[in-house]
């Protein structure tokens, strides 16, 4: 089944240490998406790649980084974790951007603890 | 602005009752798109549908249906005869082609059904 896997589910760290989130697509689609999710809130977008074309959304801290290598894979970068960092961390796909309706597919998410 | 508001932080009900799950949202564009998803505690966000603003027919799907109303700005979701499988947080979501295709997430609502 075509689908949107991100490793590992589970991620711990520690303060200040860089961490990696990965986010991978069987979907071939074209766009891909990093979202913040915190306890009772809704999904905040940090940014999004339209091919190889990086988007950071305007409030998104510059200790978040990703890279897109190819098409398939999709890394979120924490370059130096807070605790107010720790929260789940969702990848999401369209196949064009979302101006004309395009759904979002979400991957399971990786939830991350900073210690 | 586009904004979506669900009022309902929580509802709980007993298992085979129906239950509905208020969407009302806000937007200045002709054309926009609905969405529903649900998350589970596992954490995924799992689509369960899309609506453009020109189609306002009413869609069953099984013992999920919707009700799309553009004169009272809702987009309201039924659960005929809930089971505790459909325990989760539900989102409602907008996104516009004038507002870069971003989805615009509702608070949530989340469901517990008891036995």
């Amino acid at each position: 089944d075509a689908m949107v896997i991100q490793n590992p589910r589970y991620q711990v760290t520690q303060f200040g240490k860089p961490v990696t989130l990965s986010c991978s697509q069987t979907l071939n689609h074209n766009v891909m998406y990093w979202y913040q999710q915190k306890s009772s809130q809704a999904p905040k977008l940090l940014f999004h790649y339209y091919d190889k074309d990086f988007n950071n959304e305007a409030d998104t801290p510059d200790n978040f980084q990703s890279r897109r290598p190819n098409t398939s894979f999709c890394f979120l970068d924490i370059r130096s974790p807070g605790l107010g960092d720790a929260a789940m961390y969702l990848c999401a796909t369209s196949s064009r951007l979302g101006g004309q309706g395009e759904t979002q597919y979400f991957g399971p998410g990786t939830r991350l603890l900073v210690l | 602005a586009q904004k979506v508001t669900q009022a309902q932080t929580e509802i709980s009900v007993v298992e085979k009752e129906d239950v509905t799950l208020d969407c009302v949202y806000e937007t200045r564009d002709t054309t926009y798109y609905l969405f529903w998803y649900k998350q589970p505690p596992s954490g995924e966000l799992v689509f369960l549908i899309r609506r453009n603003s020109f189609d306002e027919q009413n869609e069953i799907s099984g013992r999920y249906s919707w009700n799309f109303q553009k004169s009272t700005s809702s987009f309201n979701f039924t659960i005929t005869a809930s089971q505790v499988v459909d325990s989760a947080v539900y989102f409602c979501a907008l996104s516009s082609y004038n507002q870069g295709g971003k989805l615009i997430f509702g608070q949530g609502t989340e469901l517990s059904v008891k036995p």
